[in-house]
Formats: structure tokens, C-alpha cells, sequence
């Protein structure tokens, strides 16, 4: 079985600053990983994936995730968040191979930008 | 519709009594999953239809819960005798049914939040 555990359950921040939200994942077999994002009053969205490939992926919007498997790991980074970024983080694993019913998800982390 | 549409967006109730909360998937979508967003829980997974499969129903968390989904679009969760424990956030979210490794995409509605007095 698959477990994933965000550290943080909250992060301010100041406007411009850079920012990391940490997700550690468990698993014995390989996995899929996934950060969606929740703004105010809306449905979560996804903002990046690993499936396999390269370990470095990268959103839109200019965040970017690393898959660490040594370290169990897939934080999210952006090097100068902006106030629109405030919103709510959940990481996400699966099996590799499996479906989306198998989505784990964190129990997020909320990320504040302040000016 | 453009996106998951979810109802009704509120609902008060009080203990004991019945709830249904309405999910429509986005058009073309096979998969459709239910969750429940608690404060601090992060998202807890309910059920999950897939196709004309039988639903994957590990999640709901007691028998006063169930779904059903007709003709494989509009889904409806129930919520029997609710109790104070049941209020939180339901989620509805539909895919594409290919497999995390092609697609890996849920889509979410904006949910329907419940409050038992």
C-alpha cells in the first residue's frame, strides 16, 4: 500500500520569496506522483506529474517538482511565488501502472503569500 | 458541460436525517470518484465507477453510505442518518478511463459542502 505525508500543514510566505512544500511518499513498488492545487473556492487542479523520464517536472506557472526515489520524495519548489499562488497543495501517489482510483492523496499543505 | 458540476453547493442538515449530493462528470468521462475533504484530513477516497465495471466502494466509511451511478453519467451520493461526524467537503471528480500512465488527469468539481447539526 501506498501512504504520502506532507509536513507542513501550513507555509506563509512573502511575496517574491522562494518556497519549497514538502511531500515524502511509501510505497514498495514503483509509483506515479502528482501535486494538485486547490485555490480559494474552487476544485483542485492538477498542476504537475511525474510518471517516468526525467526527475524534474515542471508546471505552467513556473513550479517545479524533483522525484528523489533514494529519498522518497517529491517536493514542490518555486524560486519567486506571487500572491495569486495562495492556495492549498496536495502531493499524490499511485502504483505505477495503476488507475486513478488509486490516487493517495496528502493531507495538503496551504501555502499563504503575503506582501 | 465544460467542467464537473457538483449539488447543491451547501447543504445544512440536521442529524439523523437524509442527504443527496449530486455529481455530473464531465461529458465523454467513464470514471467518475467520490471523495470526502475533511479540515486537516486532506482528501479521503469514497468510491470509485469505472465504466460499466462494479464501483470500487472501499472507501465509504459505513453503511449509511452508498452511490449509484445512472446510465453511466449523473452520480448520487447518499448519505443515511447523518450524524455530526459526516460534515465535511464531498468531492466529485471524473477522468478519462486510461490509466494513470496515459492520462494521470482527475478533474474536480468544486464540491458540495455538508454541515450536520
Amino acid at each position: 500500500a501506498q501512504s504520502v505525508t506532507q509536513l507542513d500543514s501550513q507555509v506563509p510566505v512573502f511575496e517574491e520569496a522562494p518556497v519549497e512544500l514538502r511531500c515524502n511518499y511509501s510505497s514498495s513498488v514503483s509509483v506515479y506522483l502528482f501535486w494538485y492545487v486547490q485555490y480559494p473556492n474552487q476544485g483542485l487542479q492538477l498542476l504537475l506529474k511525474y510518471l517516468s523520464g526525467s526527475t524534474l517536472v515542471e508546471s505552467i506557472n513556473g513550479f517545479e517538482a524533483e522525484f528523489n526515489k533514494s529519498q522518497t520524495s517529491f517536493h514542490l519548489r518555486k524560486p519567486s511565488v506571487h500572491i495569486s499562488d495562495t492556495a492549498e497543495y496536495f502531493c499524490a501517489v499511485s502504483r505505477e501502472g495503476g488507475s486513478q482510483g488509486n490516487l493517495i492523496f496528502g493531507k495538503g499543505t496551504k501555502l499563504s503569500v503575503k506582501p | 458541460g465544460a467542467g464537473v458540476s457538483q449539488s447543491p453547493s451547501n447543504k445544512v442538515t440536521e442529524k439523523g436525517k437524509d442527504v443527496e449530493l449530486r455529481c455530473d462528470p464531465i461529458s465523454g468521462h467513464t470514471a467518475l470518484y467520490w471523495y470526502r475533504q475533511s479540515l486537516g484530513q486532506g482528501l479521503e477516497f469514497l468510491i470509485y465507477f469505472q465504466g460499466n465495471s462494479a464501483p470500487d466502494k472501499s472507501g465509504l466509511p459505513s453503511d449509511r453510505f452508498s452511490a449509484e451511478r445512472t446510465g453511466g453519467s449523473v452520480s448520487t451520493l447518499t448519505i443515511q442518518r447523518t450524524q455530526q461526524e459526516d460534515s465535511a467537503v464531498y468531492l466529485c471528480a471524473s477522468s478519462l478511463d486510461y490509466g494513470l500512465g496515459r492520462d494521470g488527469e482527475l478533474f474536480f468539481g468544486e464540491g458540495s459542502r455538508l454541515t450536520v447539526l
